[in-house]
């Protein structure tokens, strides 16, 4: 079966330091993966997502970055953290080439800037 | 762009009862719309799906419309009980494939 994995599960950094969330998923190949932001008081914003190794499609202009590496780990990174990076980050996937298939999510890692 | 609306922010009823829940966009028509729920410090939990084709899908006790004319996708739990308390999502697809949340309802079930 498939499994997402996202750490760390809670992280408290101070402005200006850098960012590295990772998620990992086993079970599959070539998924299609996705990262989310959620803010306090509003809805999943979508970050970035992947369709395939070092192709990555970003929505929103931010101070993130996002890589893919390998086929199944995602990655998000800031080089410098701003207290508006502050939020509940989710880590999703769904199997290629499959639209309608729902969306699998991770745990998330609630970050916190200081 | 698309403006999702989740009717309110935070909805109380009795167990027992059934709990509604609406959805609402303001533009382009979706091909389809998913319905989640979401836990405290978790991530979202796909519960159900319904395409643009479709006037009504069930599942055990929830019951998904979506009225493509109204633009409005209502989410139901009959007999409501308190392990359905949580934040329930909806998504619309876009043109991009991509899905697009709402902002949540967070649903209480009082014994």
């Amino acid at each position: 079966s498939q499994t997402i994995h996202q750490w760390p599960a809670t992280l408290v950094q101070p402005v200006g330091s850098p960012l590295s969330l990772e998620c990992t998923v086993e079970g599959t190949s070539n998924p299609n993966l996705y990262w989310y932001r959620q803010a306090a008081g509003r809805g999943l914003q979508l970050l970035f997502y992947s369709v395939g190794i070092g192709q990555i499609s970003s929505e929103v202009p931010q101070n993130l970055s996002a890589s893919r590496p390998q086929d199944r780990q995602f990655i998000l990174s800031s080089k410098k953290l701003l207290l508006s990076d502050s939020g509940f980050y989710l880590c999703a996937w769904i199997p290629p080439g499959l639209r309608n298939s729902p969306l699998h999510f991770g745990n998330g890692t609630r970050l916190t800037v200081t | 762009s698309q403006k999702i609306e989740q009717n309110s922010e935070a909805l109380n009823i009795q167990e027992g009862k059934t709990a509604t829940l609406t959805c609402n966009y303001t533009n382009y028509s979706p091909a389809y719309l998913q319905w989640y729920r979401q836990d405290p410090g978790r991530g979202p939990v796909f519960l159900l799906l319904i395409r643009e084709n479709e006037k009504e899908k069930r599942k055990e006790r929830l019951k998904v419309t979506f009225d493509t004319t109204l633009k409005q996708s209502l989410f139901h739990i009959t007999a409501s009980q308190p392990a359905d308390s949580a934040t329930y999502l909806c998504a619309l697809d876009s043109p991009a494939n991509n899905l697009f949340f709402g902002t949540g309802t967070r649903l209480t079930v009082i014994p």
